[in-house]
């Protein structure tokens, strides 16, 4: 079975901290992976596209890291601002078109 | 050029009644999914459309729920004798067409179904 994870499922660092956040599929075929952020009652946004022969994507204060192997992907945020708080989800494409999307880490950028 | 637009961005319906849910995608995308966010869970995959066609129907509940994705005008999504289990956030999200697999998707703000 084709299967997300996010842990931990809640985090909360101090503002300037850099963090990362955790994201591991249980199918190495995929096709690509998104990071998508999500505030409360909000829509997703799409934050980085990994393709499944890339390793990495950046984009600002943002990394993403892929790697297929072991079934593993990270978000990196370096200096974290109170604006950053939000949940995170990871999705993966594992060919077949639809996402898959773990539940997501709940972070807290704390002033 | 204008994001995934979704409406109602809320509906209320009491048991029993029809729900209908519109997707415009963006422009030039003729891809598109939706997926459902319940309460205190995480999205699912729902059902894949491409114009006239549904491509992958496998997270649609077997009863009361629909689907379609006409040649001209929005995507919507039904359901019918909605219940009160049907509560939650529908997200609809579209891809241009592939050139060689599946792209990234852009999704829409979301409509929250609210049945009492």
């Amino acid at each position: 079975k084709q299967e997300v994870t996010q842990i931990p499922a809640a985090l909360s660092v101090p503002e300037g901290e850099n963090l990362v956040l955790n994201c591991s599929f249980t199918d190495s075929a995929i096709y690509n992976l998104q990071w998508f952020r999500q505030d409360p009652g909000k829509g997703l946004t799409s934050l980085l596209l990994i393709q499944s022969s890339q390793r990495e994507q950046t984009s600002g204060r943002l990394n993403a890291s892929l790697d297929k192997s072991s079934g593993r992907s990270t978000l990196y945020i370096a200096a974290s601002q109170p604006g950053d708080s939000a949940t995170y989800l990871c999705a993966v494409n594992f060919g077949n078109e639809k996402l898959t999307f773990g539940t997501g880490t709940r972070l807290t950028i704390i002033p | 050029n204008a994001g995934v637009m979704q409406n109602p961005r809320h509906l209320v319906r009491r048991r029993g009644q029809e729900a209908r849910l519109r997707c415009s995608p963006m422009k030039g995308h003729s891809h598109v999914y939706w997926y459902r966010q319940l309460p205190e869970e995480g999205l699912k995959f729902m059902v894949y459309l491409q114009k006239e066609n549904i491509i992958d129907e496998s997270g649609m509940p077997k009863e009361r729920f629909s689907a379609e994705f006409p040649k001209e005008g929005p995507s919507i999504l039904r359901i019918q004798q909605v219940v009160r289990g049907d509560s939650a956030a529908y997200f609809c999200a579209s891809s241009p067409q592939g050139s060689g697999g599946p792209n990234e998707q852009f999704f829409g703000p979301g409509t929250r179904l609210t049945v009492l």
